[in-house]
């Protein structure tokens, strides 16, 4: 089946620093991949995704580029604010387009401190 | 445009009891999914419902079971509440596969 494979954290980084959290999946077939975010308290909110192999998707600094080769979407941003601390989810959607199901990975908690 | 929305926010209910949960989608949207969060097991799929037609379903007991409307409102259903139950329920809408889908902000539910 398909799943998700997100690093294991918490991740911990000062103030504009470098951010990488890596992303793999296994999936049968041409899925879509997201990057979610959840802050506390709050549900999901789109923070960005890639349709098709080498496509790159970016929003408030952050990006990921959909690499088929060695199926991943790793998310990175240049310079981390205390604001970004939150919930990063990565996911990919139903290969065969027969339904909207979202798989997740497990999720990792990025504290950024000032 | 109006988000995703779902009510209530939080709910307490007792072992043995059912309760539903409701959420109204972005307007458009005609395809609505349902998802469970909690620490140990995450995000899980729990069924999805397209033109008031359920499309997939995850791996749940038949105690959780949901409907859509011709307004494309959702809600879900449990019944016989156990322990385990208590969760984060999320909701999210989106116009149709392959595409984003943007979720509401949740129904905590716990179950004493």
């Amino acid at each position: 089946g398909n799943s998700v494979t997100q690093m294991e954290g918490p991740v911990t980084l000062s103030e504009e620093a470098f951010l990488t959290i890596n992303c793999t999946y296994t999936a049968t077939g041409y899925p879509s991949l997201f990057w979610y975010v959840q802050y506390p308290g709050e549900g999901l909110q789109l923070l960005l995704k890639a349709t098709k192999a080498d496509d790159k998707g970016s929003n408030k600094g952050f990006e990921a580029t959909y690499r088929k080769e060695t199926t991943s979407f790793h998310l990175e941003k240049g310079s981390v604010q205390v604001s970004d601390s939150a919930v990063y989810f990565c996911a990919l959607s139903d290969p065969t387009g027969a339904n909207s199901k979202l798989t997740f990975g497990k999720g990792i908690t990025l504290s950024v401190r000032p | 445009k109006a988000g995703v929305t779902q009510t209530p926010r939080y709910l307490i209910k007792t072992r043995g009891q059912q309760v539903t949960l409701s959420c109204s989608p972005i307007s458009g949207h005609r395809s609505v999914s349902w998802y469970q969060q909690t620490p140990g097991q995450g995000l899980q799929f729990l069924f999805e419902y397209f033109s008031e037609t359920q499309r997939n379903k995850g791996n749940f007991p038949g105690r959780f079971s949901g409907r859509q409307f011709s307004n494309s409102r959702s809600e879900m259903n449990v019944s016989t509440l156990e322990l385990g139950d208590s969760a984060l329920y999320l909701c999210a809408s989106s116009w149709d596969t392959f595409l984003e889908q943007y979720f509401g902000p949740g129904t905590r539910l716990t179950v004493t």
